[in-house]
């Protein structure tokens, strides 16, 4: 099983700001098969990112994802209030998904 | 629109078994596969499992293995998930979601239910 580890476990950054959550891989994700989801309070998750770098339909284009093997990153280029949320990244190179324990973004 | 739209929720005993409908309209019931996801209060994300709606293939988390069932109506366009032998920790909110996959394995998630909360409690 694959397990995904993200940092941090909170960024509390101003708006406006930058965010950049990482998530790395105990093991290289075939294909680069990683997913980033954003879950509001409440709220089921909503997918952003899958592929590692594509964007969904109707992601806005300050959500952007990068890297390979094992290690990951989804950054907002600039925070926004309704941002605030737990974020998700999910691998599917390997037949068992596995999720990692989420990054809580908070707005100073 | 694409919709996920599930059961209730449930208030079971331990030991007891649950089982989950998720009715889907929108698309093609069968060019796309159900994964089933639960939440657990306060806690991350955990898969437990995908089904072809296709095919019927299906594969699922290790620890769910033997407790853990996933069945696809096509006449309905409803996936169902049954689990039994409940513990306390099965307490969770359960969603299903449409997995943007092939008919020989899980991928990603695009569209996801609202949720059914199952409480495991005596």
């Amino acid at each position: 099983e694959i397990v995904l580890t993200q940092s941090p476990g909170t960024l509390s950054l101003s708006q406006g700001e930058r965010a950049t959550l990482s998530c790395r891989a105990s093991q290289s994700v075939s294909s680069n098969d990683l997913a980033w989801y954003q879950q509001k309070p409440g709220q089921a998750p909503r997918l952003l990112i899958y592929g590692a770098s594509s964007r969904a339909t109707g992601i806005p284009d300050r959500f952007s994802g990068s890297g390979s093997g094992t290690d990951f990153t989804l950054t907002i280029s600039r925070l926004e209030p309704g941002d605030v949320a737990i974020y998700y990244c999910q691998q599917y190179g390997s037949s068992l998904l596995t999720f990692g324990g989420g990054t809580k973004v908070e707005i100073k | 629109q694409i919709q996920l739209v599930q059961s209730g929720g449930e208030v079971k005993q331990p030991g007891a078994s649950v089982k989950v409908a998720c009715k889907a309209s929108g698309y093609t019931f069968i060019d796309y596969g159900i994964s089933w996801v639960r939440q657990a209060p306060g806690q991350g994300l955990e898969w437990m499992g995908w089904i072809s709606s296709y095919n019927g293939n299906r594969n699922s988390a290790q620890r769910l293995h033997g407790r853990f069932t996933m069945t696809t109506d096509t006449s309905t366009n409803t996936a169902y998930m049954e689990l039994n032998s409940l513990r306390s920790d099965d307490t969770a909110m359960y969603y299903c979601a449409r997995d943007h996959s092939s008919g020989s394995r899980a991928y990603y998630f695009d569209y996801w239910g609202q949720g059914s909360l199952v409480t495991v409690s005596s």
